[in-house]
């Protein structure tokens, strides 16, 4: 059964720590690795990683994919309370089609 | 701005009754999809839709109706064989690039009473 696992579940930390979010996955015709940010609402884009070892950068999040390992890590350097959200990881396992299956969810607490 | 909207945004429904939310798009994306999301179990894929007039059944369908009459619209329906409806509710849709970025929209949290 395809399945994507993300861990931990939640975390709180406090302002300025660094954070590192984890996603596995056992998905047959594996296309590509995407993470989302979730803030009470439509989850936003972060980003998409297609290539093993190519790491992906915006600001203060960066992200990699393992496909030996068959997993992602997404880190955040420097907290911020702003970061304080749900990160979702989704991996596209049959692009004719556009579905993505979704791993349950990271939430992340940033105290100041 | 091009987006998705869904309404309502909260929506609350006696057991019995069935449902209809709202889905509309005006950023001309061919496919469209439907995710329920409930604490601990992410996204779990409803219904899709890659072309007016067609539409496939997801991971958790059953319970669940929908009709794609136009490229912007998408509405999903809730029945009342649906035994568990409170959760909250995503569109989404995607160009037909095969890049599979999804766009979603801001949700309906359905209570059922």
């Amino acid at each position: 059964e395809d399945k994507v696992v993300q861990s931990p579940l939640s975390l709180v930390v406090h302002e300025g720590d660094t954070v590192t979010l984890n996603c596995s996955y056992e998905v047959t015709n594996f296309r590509s690795l995407l993470w989302y940010k979730q803030e009470k609402k439509a989850p936003t884009f972060l980003f998409m990683l297609t290539s093993s070892g190519i790491e992906k950068k915006s600001g203060r999040l960066s992200s990699i994919l393992d496909k030996k390992e068959l997993s992602s890590i997404l880190n955040i350097t420097a907290t911020q309370t702003g970061d304080s959200a749900i990160y979702l990881c989704a991996v596209v396992y049959a692009s004719n089609t556009g579905k993505l299956i979704f791993g349950q969810g990271t939430t992340l607490q940033v105290k100041p | 701005d091009g987006g998705i909207t869904q309404s309502p945004k909260y929506l609350f429904r006696k057991e019995g009754q069935n449902v209809t939310l709202s889905c509309e798009q005006n950023l001309n994306h061919d496919a469209m999809y439907w995710y329920r999301q409930d604490p601990g179990q992410g996204l779990r894929l409803i219904y899709y839709s890659q072309i007016v007039n067609d539409f496939q059944k997801g991971d958790i369908a059953e319970g669940y109706s929908v009709s794609r009459e136009k490229k912007e619209s998408f509405p999903l329906t809730v029945t009342s064989a649906q035994k568990n409806p409170t959760a909250f509710y995503l569109c989404a849709s995607t160009e037909p690039s095969g890049a599979n970025v999804l766009t979603f929209g801001a949700g309906s949290r359905l209570t059922v009473l």
